[in-house]
């Protein structure tokens, strides 16, 4: 299906503990960004990509880990997951970047115990 | 932080009225971009207005936008129960790549 999907989209993890969470679009846009979403904080850039294998920093990247090796894909690793990165995680793509929309994915909830 | 704040932070109507957010933001913007959610999904793009434009419409959406005072607002008119979400303002600060989102302004539409 056309899209953009995001897996898993249910996560509970231990501190500690390495997670991924993956991305997938098939539009072939050239952006795609992660955000992540924190009562009281809107959402917020975790990181974002440009084009495959061109990835930048965002608001909040501290402890975090992007790699883009295929255009419709965005994976974001926690390399040791703690407590704080208990969220809901949104991933998003565009054609464009910040001058046009940017498309949505149904979002990752992940629990650090 | 380049954040916008949204106001107000909940409003109820009943259906059939015209629902009225505001977002101020604090820096020099190349665009502003409204987004709808819905309970529990991701975010839906409603409206991109630039910065030299000061009104735009979609359907029965209208946005605002005042550089000078750095706010903008979203008007949507003859409400729907469907309309029910909660709606972002997100800036563009000028020469930057990143979308910076408010707090959000949790619309509740009452049958």
């Amino acid at each position: 299906d056309a899209g953009i999907t995001q897996s898993p989209r249910y996560k509970i993890t231990e501190t500690g503990r390495q997670v991924t969470l993956m991305c997938h679009q098939t539009w072939s846009h050239s952006y795609m960004f992660w955000y992540r979403q924190d009562l009281g904080h809107g959402l917020r850039l975790i990181y974002y990509s440009a084009a495959a294998d061109i990835t930048d920093k965002g608001e909040v990247p501290d402890g975090y880990v992007v790699s883009r090796s295929k255009t419709e894909n965005f994976p974001l690793t926690l390399e040791s997951a703690t407590r704080s990165q208990t969220s809901v995680y949104f991933c998003a793509s565009s054609e464009v970047g910040t001058v046009g929309e940017q498309y949505f994915g149904p979002g990752t909830r992940l629990t650090v115990t | 932080s380049q954040q916008g704040e949204e106001d107000p932070q909940a409003l109820s109507i009943q259906e059939g009225e015209n629902a009225t957010m505001n977002c101020s933001y604090k820096t020099s913007i190349n665009n502003l971009q409204w987004y709808r959610q819905n309970s529990g999904r991701g975010l839906v793009h409603l409206i991109l207005i630039r910065s030299n434009e000061r009104e735009k419409h979609s359907g029965r959406l209208r946005v605002t936008l005042d550089t000078s005072k750095k706010s903008s607002s979203l008007l949507i008119t003859a409400s729907r129960a469907a309309d029910t979400a909660s709606y972002f303002c997100a800036t563009v600060q000028t020469g930057a790549n990143n979308l910076f989102f408010g707090t959000g302004t949790r619309l509740t539409v009452i049958p």
